[in-house]
């Protein structure tokens, strides 16, 4: 049973760019939310999608943004990187609203 | 004030003692806590999550909760050296609030042999 899947796992970016990562959820999972995790810190919320809409937002610019598609995987777009975009982006699923989050392995981005 | 505090740590204790993590939180208006293990270079993994106040036990690990005090605190026994990682404790919201947990900023354990 594959858990979550995230690709790609690291990426490099110049200041100014743009980038796209991608996330499969556990099988079985309909729902999806990706996290921002800078060094040392405990990672932030930043979105959640379910049946394909944004139904929650944590404290981020218009910059980040994402989708859900109908087999229920999912995109985060981050658009004019920044510096301190780099982090490690994290995306996690569960099944409905109310169940555990799991976690995939992360993709490291980093801004020069 | 953060809604989350944790102890980042350091923290190192020989192979076999008990390890006790540990969290504060300041917003009442959460239902379920959850402690995750995350590996260098890993996303964070589910060690126990639990909904009530007191304790819910898993093997070598047992997790306690104190919603009067706001408290929220993991037990690991005879800890290993495959213990070693970062210990996250987050809480999350009622059904509306879906997928938004709330963090600590973890607390790094180190198990020596």
């Amino acid at each position: 049973d594959a858990g979550v899947t995230q690709s790609p796992t690291h990426l490099i970016k110049t200041r100014g760019q743009q980038v796209t990562l991608r996330c499969s959820p556990k099988s079985g999972h309909d729902t999806v939310s990706w996290y921002q995790q800078a060094l040392g810190q405990g990672p932030q919320f930043i979105f959640q999608y379910y049946e394909e809409e944004e139904r929650q937002r944590g404290n981020f610019p218009d910059r980040f943004s994402g989708h859900q598609f109908p087999n229920y995987s999912s995109e985060l777009n981050v658009n004019a990187l920044l510096l301190g975009d780099s982090a490690l982006y994290l995306c996690a699923s569960r099944q409905g609203r109310d169940s555990p989050l799991h976690f995939g392995n992360g993709t490291r981005l980093t801004v020069t | 004030q953060k809604e989350v505090e944790q102890d980042p740590g350091p923290l190192s204790v020989p192979e076999g003692a008990i390890v006790s993590l540990n969290c504060t939180y300041s917003n009442s208006a959460f239902q379920y806590f959850m402690w995750y293990r995350q590996y260098s270079r890993k996303g964070p993994e589910l060690l126990m999550y639990t909904y009530s106040s007191g304790n819910k036990e898993d093997g070598r690990f047992t997790a306690q909760v104190d919603k009067s005090s706001k408290y929220i605190s993991l037990f690991i026994r005879d800890s290993q050296p495959s213990d070693s990682a970062t210990y996250l404790c987050a809480k999350g919201g009622p059904y509306n609030q879906g997928g938004k947990l709330i963090f600590g900023q973890g607390t790094e354990l180190s198990v020596k042999p």
